[in-house]
Order: structure tokens, then sequence, then C-alpha cells
């Protein structure tokens, strides 16, 4: 069974740009969760997406958000990137949002 | 505020010991608990879940589940140099469902 996959594995933007993450879960997982890792600040979670639904926010600023399509991939767009943005940012699956979540290899977003 | 706490370490443990890691949460409501192991560089990889108070085992990994003290620990046995990794604590609450991570706990085991 393949694993959850995202893309690009690795980004290089400049302050003020916009970017898109895709990430594609495990097959039959329908729950796909976001999250943002800093040195600094450890694993925050973004959101959470159940059946194209959002189910769940953290604490961010609206420039972060997502969408999720009927086949269960899930993107994540930041708009205006300011240097803070910069981090390892991470999307896990799990069945139906509940039990275990498996996290893909992570997207590294470098913003100067 | 829902909180996971860690010991933030660095947890050092010579080859053959056994690593004791702990975890607290401030979430009476929690479910379901897990431990990830995230290698320098890499993702978090789930290693060990555990719903119901009391151990269990899986290899060389026990997870400890005390939900009256709140309280889930994981002890690895006969430590590995390749055991050396952060260790990330995650909760699950019944209500909104959302995954809590702690901060982690850097484990070095020598050689």
């Amino acid at each position: 069974k393949a694993g959850v996959t995202q893309t690009p594995r690795y980004l290089i933007k400049t302050r003020g740009q916009q970017v898109t993450l895709s990430c594609s879960p495990i097959s039959g997982h329908r729950s796909v969760s976001w999250y943002q890792q800093t040195p600094g600040q450890g694993l925050q979670f973004l959101f959470e997406y159940f059946s194209e639904t959002q189910r769940n926010k953290g604490n961010f600023p609206g420039r972060f958000s997502g969408r999720q399509f009927s086949n269960s991939r899930s993107e994540m767009n930041v708009s205006t990137l300011e240097l803070g943005d910069s981090a390892l940012y991470l999307c896990a699956s799990s069945w139906a949002g509940e039990g275990e979540q498996f996290f893909g290899p992570g997207t590294r977003l470098t913003v100067l | 505020q829902k909180e996971v706490e860690q010991n933030s370490g660095p947890l050092s443990v010579p080859e053959g010991a056994i690593a004791s890691l702990n975890c607290t949460y401030s979430d009476r409501g929690s479910q379901s608990f897990f431990w990830y192991r995230q290698y320098s560089g890499k993702s978090p990889e789930l290693i060990m879940s555990i719903y119901s108070n009391g151990d269990k085992e899986d290899g060389r990994f026990t997870a400890q589940l005390n939900k009256a003290s709140q309280y889930v620990s994981l002890l690895i046995r006969d430590s590995q140099p390749s055991d050396s990794a952060t260790y990330l604590c995650a909760v699950r609450d019944r209500m909104d469902n959302d995954m809590r991570f702690g901060a982690g706990t850097r484990l070095t085991v020598k050689p």
C-alpha cells in the first residue's frame, strides 16, 4: 500500500509570493491534516479536511488555506509569503479523522 | 488550553539500556494516544498507538497509559544507536478530534 505523498519536496520562494502544496493520502483514507513544523514552535496544526470539508482549523492567519478534492487529495495554499513561513509542511492522513495518522515526507519551504 | 507536555531532553542512554520517555496531557477527554519517532530532517513515523489503560508491547517498545494520572510513556528496551531520534507524543480527544503533539523528546543512544 502506497504511503502519503507530498509534492513538491522542496520550494524556494520570495516574500510576497504565494505557494501551493499538494498531498495525496493513503488509498482509502478520507481525512487529511496539515501541520507546520519549525525548530522553535514544534509541530503546529493548520487544518483538517474530511470528505472535502474543513473540519478543524488551527490558529493560523487567513493567508493559510486549503481544500480537499473528491479523491481525498488535498492542497494547501499560503499567500503573501513571509520570512516566518519558512518551515517543513507536513500532511498526514487517517481513515476517518480518528485513530492513527500517517505522515507524508513533507515539503520544505524556504522564503527568502 | 489543551496541552501535551514532554521533557524536551536531550535524554542520553548507553546502548543496551532502557530509555524511558514520558508525556502528560491536560484534557481528560483524551481517548487516543500515539508515539511517533522523527529522525532529523525526516517526517514523523508512527511507532505505537494505545487506547486503553495499561501496557502495550510491540517488539522492543512498550507504551504505558494511565488515564487517571493523565500520563503516557514509552519504554525502549535494548536501546540501539539507530533509536537516536526525537520522539513525539500525540493525543487525540473525543470531542473535536484534534491531534495535539508534544514538543518532543530528543533521545541519543551512545554506543
